[in-house]
């Protein structure tokens, strides 16, 4: 089955620290690949994604690469925020006439000034 | 632009009562809807997707029922309550197929005591 495998959290950073959270997955098929973020007492954003092998999603600072012979697709940053604190989650979506998407288990972020 | 409402905000009820959260998109026409639950430390559960009114697919066997009565409308409910239905609520959309991007709601806090 799919499924998605992603660094154990909390993650605690300091401000202007490069950031790297782990994002490992299995799927039958060309799966689609996302990062979400969710901020405090709010819903899901997409932050960013790649649909096919050695494509580069970027956002806002982050980015993170479709690597297929390794199944990963780790999320990166230079120099992290305290406005960047939240929940990341990494997904999965082998569409199958809706975009079902499969989630990580999600990293918690906080970082310090 | 479109956006989704999605209301209570946050829910306590007792063991053995009903339940229905539901949600609404403007916007957009025909979109696909989903709900997902995040329970307190995991990841996020797909529980229902609907293509369209009336057409509503369960992804896991539960105590809950989703239900799509206009086309941009999309309710779930419970005719009794568990204490294993606490958790977080997130309605989503999408448009398309494959590579689209989930757009979700701000979620409900349910805590069932």
């Amino acid at each position: 089955g799919n499924s998605v495998t992603q660094m154990e959290g909390p993650v605690t950073l300091s401000e202007e620290a490069f950031l790297t959270i782990n994002c490992t997955y299995t799927a039958t098929g060309y799966p689609s690949l996302f990062w979400y973020v969710q901020y405090p007492g709010e819903g899901l954003q997409l932050l960013l994604k790649a649909t096919k092998a050695d494509d580069k999603g970027s956002n806002k600072g982050f980015e993170a690469t479709y690597r297929k012979e390794t199944t990963s697709f780790h999320l990166e940053k230079g120099s992290v925020q305290v406005s960047d604190s939240a929940v990341y989650f990494c997904a999965l979506s082998v569409a199958q006439g809706a975009q079902k998407l499969v989630f990580g288990q999600g990293t918690r972020l906080t970082i310090n000034p | 632009s479109q956006t989704i409402h999605q209301w209570p905000a946050t829910l306590v009820q007792p063991v053995g009562s009903p339940l229905s959260l539901e949600c609404t998109v403007e916007g957009t026409s025909n979109p696909n809807l989903y709900w997902y639950r995040q329970a307190a430390g995991r990841g996020l559960q797909l529980l229902f997707y609907s293509v369209g009114i009336g057409q509503i697919s369960s992804e896991v066997p539960q105590n809950l029922s989703a239900s799509r009565p206009q086309d941009r409308q999309f309710i779930l409910s419970s005719k009794k309550l568990l204490l294993s239905d606490s958790g977080f609520y997130l309605c989503a959309w999408s448009v398309g197929l494959d590579n689209s991007p989930l757009h979700f709601g701000n979620g409900t806090r349910l805590t069932v005591t």
